[in-house]
């Protein structure tokens, strides 16, 4: 059973571009979550999803980020016109259907983001 | 105040060694705790649960205080592999939000 899969694992991008992040969950679990780590710092929760809705964007920042949870395909995670602060490593977690415990999350290689 | 604290470390010690670190967290809502273990910017992954009485896994032991709000992980007879950053995570009860602490090194040396 395949894990959690991101790609692209590496993306460097120059500031104004876009970044678009995808994130593959493991086969049967329909709940994504997407975490951003800072240099030197833990790693902070930003937006929950399901297939085709956002439960919880509480994390995201108000302007630039989005992301997107379609019936098929990949999660995504979209930062648009990139600034050096948006340079981190955004990590991808997927939990099965009808969980109750929030350690079931299982996190994929991550993808960092270099800003130049 | 971060919602999550940890000393950072490195913590070097010998393999062999004992070595035991704390985190601290200011949610007195917080109800889950987990150690994971993280390699070099690798994706964390989950070591253990830490429950109200304290548990064991191997030569890892994890207890909580919930009246002083740390947890604490200790690891017996240090193992070269053992080298990594452990990140305390807590989240409230069945909540899916994950806070992480920004991680203790830890360094083990033949």
């Amino acid at each position: 059973n395949a894990g959690v899969m991101q790609n692209p694992r590496h993306l460097v991008r120059r500031r104004g571009q876009e970044a678009r992040l995808r994130c593959s969950p493991m086969k049967g679990h329909s709940h994504v979550y997407w975490y951003r780590q800072l240099p030197e710092e833990g790693l902070k929760f930003m937006v929950y999803l399901q297939k085709e809705n956002i439960i919880d964007e509480s994390g995201m920042p108000k302007e630039r980020f989005s992301a997107e949870f379609p019936k098929e395909g990949p999660s995504i995670l979209r930062i648009q016109q990139v600034v050096r602060g948006d340079s981190a490593a955004y990590f991808c977690a997927s939990s099965p259907e009808g969980f109750r415990s929030s350690y079931e999350q299982y996190f994929g290689p991550g993808t960092r983001l270099t800003v130049t | 105040r971060k919602e999550v604290e940890q000393d950072p470390g490195p913590f070097n010690v010998p393999e062999g060694a004992t070595v035991a670190f704390n985190c601290t967290y200011s949610n007195s809502a917080s109800q889950s705790f987990f150690w994971y273990r993280q390699d070099c910017r690798k994706e964390p992954k989950l070591l253990m649960s830490v429950y109200s009485s304290g548990n064991e896994d191997g030569r890892f032991t994890a207890q909580l205080n919930r009246a002083s709000q740390y947890i604490s992980l200790l690891i017996r007879d240090s193992k070269l592999s053992d080298s990594a950053t452990y990140l305390c995570v807590v989240s409230r009860s069945n909540d899916y939000k994950l806070s992480f602490g920004a991680g203790t090194t830890v360094t083990v040396r033949a």
